[in-house]
């Protein structure tokens, strides 16, 4: 099966950077998205394609990709920013699966 | 503007079947797949298949085969999750999204539906 992991947990103060990695062999062959989830809302996409932001996604939010981890990168994160994040990609048998997910806490 | 409109929360008993609704506007439904996802209460997000909207063809991850279907009206522009012979631990927010190039695998997954609860309970 395949597997993405990140860690559970980020905590940075506000205007720090933030990281969130995901890892996967995978990642070595496939694009990778992220997403941000607030509590009680849908997720929204914050990068595709490794590092392409959508329109509207601050640019503060970046993506980059080493090998078979992938990063998300907050820069000065602010409180708002405070949520889960999950990574997703696709499979070698054109499939789906997400990271489990990362809680990233600004205080 | 581009939306997908799930239908509302459901309460249903063990055994018991339930039909999600997703609706598609503000785009042409056949340019892109729709996704479905899972969320258990506290819990991520699970992938549980696509279905391509030219086609009508379903992909089902492995934990997602057979008790759960994914169907199509294109004349309305809609997409539908059914989950028969429901449990307990099918109590979840299920989501719709649109993927952009789904064989590509690079595509953005850009807008999600609001999330149907579905409740399973005696």
């Amino acid at each position: 099966s395949y597997e993405l992991t990140q860690p559970s947990s980020v905590s940075v103060s506000p205007g720090q950077t933030a990281r969130i990695t995901c890892s996967g062999d995978v990642l070595a062959k496939k694009y990778v998205r992220w997403f941000q989830q607030k509590p009680g809302q849908a997720p929204v996409l914050l990068i595709y394609k490794d590092s392409e932001r959508p329109s509207g996604i601050p640019d503060r939010f970046s993506g980059s990709t080493s090998g078979s981890t992938v990063t998300l990168t907050i820069s000065g994160a602010q409180v708002e920013d405070e949520a889960d994040y999950y990574c997703y990609s696709a499979t070698d048998n054109n499939l789906r699966v997400f990271g489990g997910g990362t809680k990233l806490t600004v205080l | 503007q581009v939306q997908l409109v799930q239908s509302g929360s459901e309460l249903k008993k063990p055994g018991a079947s339930v039909k999600v609704s997703c609706k598609a506007s503000g785009y042409t439904f056949t340019d892109y797949a729709v996704i479905w996802v899972r969320q258990a209460p506290g819990q991520g997000l699970e992938w549980m298949g696509w279905i391509n909207t030219n086609t009508g063809i379903p992909t089902y991850a492995q934990d997602f085969t057979g008790r759960f279907v994914f169907s199509l009206d294109r004349s309305v522009s809609t997409a539908y999750l059914q989950i028969s012979s429901l449990k307990a631990d099918d109590t979840a927010l299920y989501y719709c999204a649109r993927e952009e190039n789904y064989y590509h695998g690079s595509g953005p997954v850009d807008y999600w539906g609001q999330g149907t609860l579905v409740t399973v309970s005696s």
